[in-house]
C-alpha cells in the first residue's frame, strides 16, 4: 500500500535557525497536506499543494511538492519558539484515504 | 461554532471492558475519520466514513467497531479493551474525501488509558 516516509523523526534548533522536513511517499500523490500540531493539542491544517513543482509561501513557511509529485518539504526561515510542534505531512495516492507521515517534532531552544 | 467535538476527553478502563468514544461535528461534513496517535506511529488511520451508513475499514481497524446512522455523529467502540489500544484517539471530518480531497478538521482528542 501507500506509504508516507518523513524525516527527521526530530528536529532541535537553536531560535533564529532555519528547519527543514522532508516528505516521501513511494507513489504518486494527487495532492499533499500539512498539517501541524502543538505539544498537547490536535493536528491543524497548514497548506495543500496540488500541481507539480508548486511552491507556496505563508510567511516564514515555505511549502514545495516535487516535480514527479512524490516528495515535498517544509521550510521554516529563522524559528521561533511559537513554531514548537511536530509536522505531519499527508498525501493521497490512488485510493480515498489520506496517508500520514509519521511526522517531525521541533523543539526550538530560546 | 461548536465544530468538532469529542468526548470523554480523558478515559480511564480496564482490559475487557467495552468502551465507546463520541465524535460529534456540526458542520454536515460528509466524511469523517478516527485516528490513533501513538509515538512512533503517527497517525494512524482506524476506520472512516464517506456518508451515513456508509464505513469502511483504514490501517489499523481490529478490535475496534464504528456506526454513523446520522450524518454529524460518528462513534468509535473498542469491543474488549486491551492495553495496546491505549492511546490518543482523533476524530476528524472533511466536507469531501474525493479526487479534490479537502482539509481534514481534528477533534480535541481523547486520550484513553487501558489498565
Amino acid at each position: 500500500g501507500q506509504q508516507v516516509m518523513q524525516i527527521p523523526q526530530y528536529q532541535h534548533v537553536q531560535e533564529g535557525e532555519d528547519f527543514t522536513t522532508y516528505c516521501n511517499s513511494s507513489t504518486t500523490l494527487s495532492n499533499i497536506q500539512w498539517y501541524k500540531q502543538r505539544p498537547g493539542g490536535h493536528p491543524v491544517f497548514l497548506i495543500q499543494l496540488v500541481k507539480s513543482g508548486e511552491v507556496k509561501k505563508q510567511k516564514r513557511l515555505t511549502f514545495q511538492f516535487g516535480e514527479a509529485k512524490k516528495n515535498s518539504s517544509l521550510h521554516i526561515t529563522a524559528t521561533q519558539t511559537t513554531d514548537v510542534g511536530t509536522y505531519f505531512c499527508a498525501g493521497r495516492g490512488g485510493s480515498e484515504k489520506l496517508v500520514f507521515g509519521k511526522g517531525t517534532k521541533l523543539t526550538v531552544n530560546p | 461554532d461548536a465544530g468538532i467535538t469529542q468526548s470523554p476527553r480523558y478515559k480511564i478502563t480496564e482490559t475487557g471492558r467495552q468502551v465507546t468514544l463520541m465524535c460529534h461535528q456540526t458542520w454536515s461534513h460528509s466524511y469523517m475519520f478516527w485516528y490513533r496517535q501513538d509515538l512512533g506511529h503517527g497517525l494512524r488511520l482506524i476506520y472512516y466514513s464517506a456518508a451515513a451508513d456508509i464505513t469502511d475499514k483504514g490501517e489499523v481497524p481490529d478490535g475496534y467497531v464504528v456506526s454513523r446512522s446520522k450524518t454529524e455523529n460518528f462513534p468509535l467502540t473498542l469491543e474488549s479493551a486491551t492495553r495496546s489500544q491505549t492511546s490518543v484517539y482523533f476524530c476528524a471530518s472533511s466536507p469531501e474525501g474525493g479526487v479534490f480531497q479537502e482539509t481534514q478538521y481534528f477533534g480535541p482528542g481523547t486520550r484513553l488509558l487501558v489498565l
